[in-house]
């Protein structure tokens, strides 16, 4: 069964500083997807991340992608307070995605002025 | 562009009763997936749809069913109703479908309360 850790689950920060989001999953894969939920809102997708080392960036947010690891990575630049929300990563276990995504619990991000 | 659709936002029933939840993805998507969203199991893959065939079906009780129609619009139906159920019920299209590297578009929901 495909396993996706989140940490942290609580990021609570200030504006200005920067800081990583950590997704790990138990299988192999190489399709990784970053949402970003706000409170009483629908999914927004992020960034699609489809091979080994692949890096996108928007704004404040780049996320990569270390298949070997099993890793991937959501960093926050300069955070300001429109970037609170909960961020999930999800992995699509099968080419075929015949388990549809697998999510994360979600980071809780409160970014303070 | 239209985004994805999906009706009623809000629903209240009681125990044993059944629902169904619509959902209109964006024009000229043929797939359709459907996810649970609960504060404690979080976000769980129901099923997905593509041109009118069930392609994929996550872990969930016979009581919980779909249909797509020729338009790709996507029905969810669960039967006999249980506390359990109360949930955030989100639908999500794209053009190809799970698997296939794209990003999902979301709907904003449909929030069910099982009284």
């Amino acid at each position: 069964e495909l396993k996706v850790e989140q940490n942290p689950l609580f990021l609570s920060m200030q504006e200005g500083k920067n800081y990583t989001i950590y997704c790990n999953y138990s299988t192999t894969s190489d399709r990784l997807y970053w949402y970003r939920q706000d409170p009483g809102k629908s999914l927004e997708s992020l960034f699609v991340l489809l091979s080994n080392g692949a890096v996108k960036q928007e704004g404040r947010l780049m996320a990569s992608l270390d298949t070997k690891a099993r890793l991937s990575t959501l960093h926050i630049t300069a955070a300001v307070h429109d970037l609170s929300a909960t961020y999930f990563c999800a992995v699509d276990e099968s080419g075929g995605g015949a388990d549809g995504l697998t999510f994360g619990k979600g980071t809780h991000l409160i970014i303070q002025p | 562009k239209a985004g994805v659709t999906q009706t009623p936002r809000y629903l209240i029933k009681t125990r044993g009763q059944q629902v169904t939840l619509s959902c209109s993805p964006i024009s000229g998507h043929r797939s359709v997936s459907w996810y649970q969203q609960t504060p404690g199991q979080g976000l769980q893959f129901l099923f997905e749809y593509f041109s009118e065939t069930q392609r994929n079906k996550g872990n969930f009780p016979g009581r919980f069913s779909g249909r797509q129609f020729s338009n790709s619009r996507s029905e969810m139906n669960v039967s006999t109703l249980e506390l359990g159920d109360s949930a955030l019920y989100l639908c999500a299209s794209s053009l190809f479908g799970q698997g296939g590297g794209e990003k999902l578009f979301f709907g904003s929901g449909t929030q069910l309360s099982v009284l």
